[in-house]
């Protein structure tokens, strides 16, 4: 099915641990994103990538290492987990000028 | 740094009632201005706005974009409990097509 999907849906981790979130779209996008959402800041962007093998930083990247070898997928890492990046995670592509459309999310819990 | 403040952050109307919602923005490269609702889950489009001074509608929800004083409203009318929502609002930029996000309205509809 064309769309953009996200796995795992939820993750539980322990502080310390390396942990890699999966996204993955369809439409041969250019741009993907990756957006964290924490209650009262709205979505920040972490990391994004404007084709395969470039990828910038966002707003809050520290702690996230991120990869695009190929077009449909964009991993997020956190290489060694810690609880303030307990949050949910949201991949998102698009085709540069024009509306992001968003994964359904990743729920991650850092213990 | 880019800037989006969304007012107020949280509503509580009856259904039938009107309810304007507030995005303003300071933000270099600016492109274009997007409207997301989110329910629990990923947020969907619902409006992007290039043109000052244009109206977009879609069925009860309608939105508009002021370049000069730089903000938007969202207006949605005759509101029914579905309304209930976290709504975004986003600004698109030029060249690297990022969005940066409000902190969200919560519109709560009683019945």
């Amino acid at each position: 099915d064309a769309g953009i999907t996200q796995s795992p849906r939820y993750k539980i981790t322990e502080t310390g641990r390396q942990v890699t979130l999966m996204c993955h779209q369809t439409w041969s996008h250019s741009y993907m994103f990756w957006y964290r959402q924490d209650l009262g800041h709205g979505l920040r962007l972490i990391y994004y990538s404007a084709a395969a093998d470039i990828t910038d930083k966002g707003e809050v990247p520290d702690g996230y290492v991120v990869s695009r070898s190929k077009t449909e997928n964009f991993p997020l890492t956190l290489e060694s987990a810690t609880r303030s990046q307990t949050s949910v995670y949201f991949c998102a592509s698009s085709e540069g000028d024009i509306r992001h459309t968003f994964g359904s999310g990743t729920r991650l819990t850092v213990v | 740094e880019d800037k989006v403040v969304q007012s107020p952050l949280s509503l509580v109307v009856h259904e039938g009632d009107t309810v304007t919602l507030n995005c303003s923005y300071e933000v270099t490269n600016f492109r274009s201005l997007l409207w997301y609702k989110q329910e629990k889950k990923a947020p969907t489009f619902l409006f992007m706005l290039t043109s000052s001074g244009i109206e977009k509608k879609s069925g009860r929800l309608s939105s508009i974009l002021d370049k000069k004083e730089l903000f938007s409203i969202l207006n949605i009318t005759a509101t029914q409990t579905g309304d209930s929502a976290v709504y975004l609002c986003a600004s698109l930029t030029r060249g690297d097509y990022k969005l940066s996000f409000g902190a969200g309205t919560t519109v709560t509809v009683r019945a």
